[in-house]
């Protein structure tokens, strides 16, 4: 079955506490990005991959980190969480970046206190 | 820049009744995607469908109808005798569609629809 998956689904953490979230896809996307969802705003782009070793900040980048040393794998790293952090977020993949289809993964719940 | 404006936070109706989800976009590029996706209670994501900025097309998908009009940038999105299961936040968003691009997702904040029965 083709998927996105991520882990963890939910996250509770203290601040400063270094995480990593990790994403994987089974359908040799080159495309994938990560996004945050918060209450009003809608998703954001965090950063996104046009393909191995290729990374670039989206539209809310800091905080975060990214790499891509695997075409299947986007791990979406914090290095130093803080509370506006708390968000739900998305991995996404998709076959090019035109985003013919862009496939989700079901989202991880992260609350930073 | 590039914007989706999703102007109905929220929207109520019983089941059985159509309604509208309003998307205006803008954006300076000629070529660009549109896209909606659900959200349902459980938060994953769906698809619903892409059109490109060539195809003014309205598409119908069963109880589902989308129309594209670029003359007023819109892009919006009607189910048609709706039902509790309809009940979710739906997004619109846009990316550009350049040769090379990122393919950034632009969304907009969501609608969301509590359809009851």
């Amino acid at each position: 079955e083709a998927q996105v998956t991520q882990n963890p689904r939910y996250l509770i953490t203290v601040t400063g506490k270094k995480l990593t979230v990790t994403c994987s896809q089974n359908m040799n996307h080159e495309y994938m990005s990560w996004y945050r969802q918060d209450p009003g705003l809608g998703l954001r782009q965090i950063y996104y991959s046009m393909n191995v070793e290729v990374t670039d900040k989206g539209d809310v980048p800091e905080g975060y980190k990214v790499s891509r040393k695997e075409k299947r794998n986007f791990p979406l790293i914090l290095e130093s969480p803080s509370p506006n952090q708390t968000s739900l977020y998305f991995c996404a993949s998709s076959l090019t970046g035109d985003l013919y289809e862009q496939y989700f993964g079901p989202g991880t719940r992260l609350t930073v206190t | 820049a590039q914007k989706v404006t999703q102007a109905q936070t929220e929207i109520s109706v019983v089941e059985k009744e159509d309604v509208t989800l309003d998307c205006v976009y803008e954006t300076r590029d000629t070529t660009y995607y549109l896209f909606w996706y659900k959200q349902p209670p459980s938060g994953e994501l769906v698809f619903l469908i892409r059109r490109n900025s060539f195809d003014e097309q309205n598409e119908i998908s069963g109880r589902y109808s989308w129309n594209f009009q670029k003359s007023t940038s819109s892009f919006n999105f009607t189910i048609t005798a709706s039902q509790v299961v309809d009940s979710a936040v739906y997004f619109c968003a846009l990316s550009e569609a350049k040769w090379g691009s990122q393919g950034n997702l632009i969304f907009g904040k969501g609608t969301k629809l509590s359809v009851k029965p």
